[in-house]
């Protein structure tokens, strides 16, 4: 079975810090993926990253980052200077290889970012 | 164009109507699917098209009734709706293939059931 732990519900920064997101999951599956979605209110889920388990990479955009790590199933997200644009609910989800469909997702994180 | 167009953005219905929810995409994807999304939880899957035909079906209750007339259309159509059945409905779609993609959203219907 799989499953993805989003242990934070809510976060509350100031605008210009830092913020980091974690997301932890299990899966049995050695070829799995990992994406990191933002549903701000108005509803459409967008897409941020996807990261595949064989590619242990972190990466960088702009102010965004993302760091892998299989030795301890975790897949978190940092914003570094947040914005109040960045307020939104953060979903980690994860897809196991092959042409199954289906997202596991976390139960979210709503990051409010107050200025 | 790398969007996935849903209408309406609102709904409410009563518990007699019939109704369609749609979704358009012309990123060329092959894979549609449907979510329900209730407040403060993840979005669920409900069905999941490929090449238009149907591949998924998360055991949804009947009056809930996909269809695909296109590879860039998805209707959602809708009948005997219950009170709980109110929530965000997003489409989705992604390119089919051996490699995996990710899901592109729409921006949902809300749809509320009277």
């Amino acid at each position: 079975a799989q499953k993805v732990t989003q242990a934070q519900t809510e976060i509350s920064v100031v605008e210009k810090e830092d913020v980091t997101l974690d997301c932890v999951y299990e899966t049995r599956d050695t070829t799995y993926y990992l994406f990191w979605y933002k549903q701000p209110p108005s509803g459409e889920l967008v897409f941020l990253i996807r990261r595949n388990s064989f590619d242990e990479q972190n990466e960088i955009s702009g102010r965004y980052s993302w760091n892998f790590q299989k030795s301890t199933s975790s897949f978190n997200f940092t914003i570094t200077a947040s914005q109040v644009v960045d307020s939104a609910v953060y979903f980690c989800a994860l897809k196991r290889g092959g042409s199954n469909y289906k997202l596991t997702f976390g139960k979210g994180t709503l990051l409010t970012v107050n200025p | 164009d790398t969007e996935v167009t849903q209408t309406p953005k609102h709904l409410v219905m009563g518990m007699t109507n019939k109704k369609s929810l749609k979704c358009e995409q012309h990123m060329g994807h092959r894979a549609m699917y449907w979510y329900k999304q209730k407040a403060k939880k993840p979005p669920e899957l409900m069905f999941v098209y490929s090449y238009e035909k149907l591949s998924i079906n998360e055991s949804v209750p009947s009056r809930f009734s996909p269809e695909c007339p296109n590879s860039s259309l998805l209707n959602l159509h809708l009948h005997a709706l219950q009170p709980e059945d109110s929530a965000l409905y997003l489409c989705a779609s992604s390119q089919e293939g051996q490699i995996v993609h990710e899901q592109f959203f729409g921006p949902g219907t809300r749809l509320t059931v009277l």
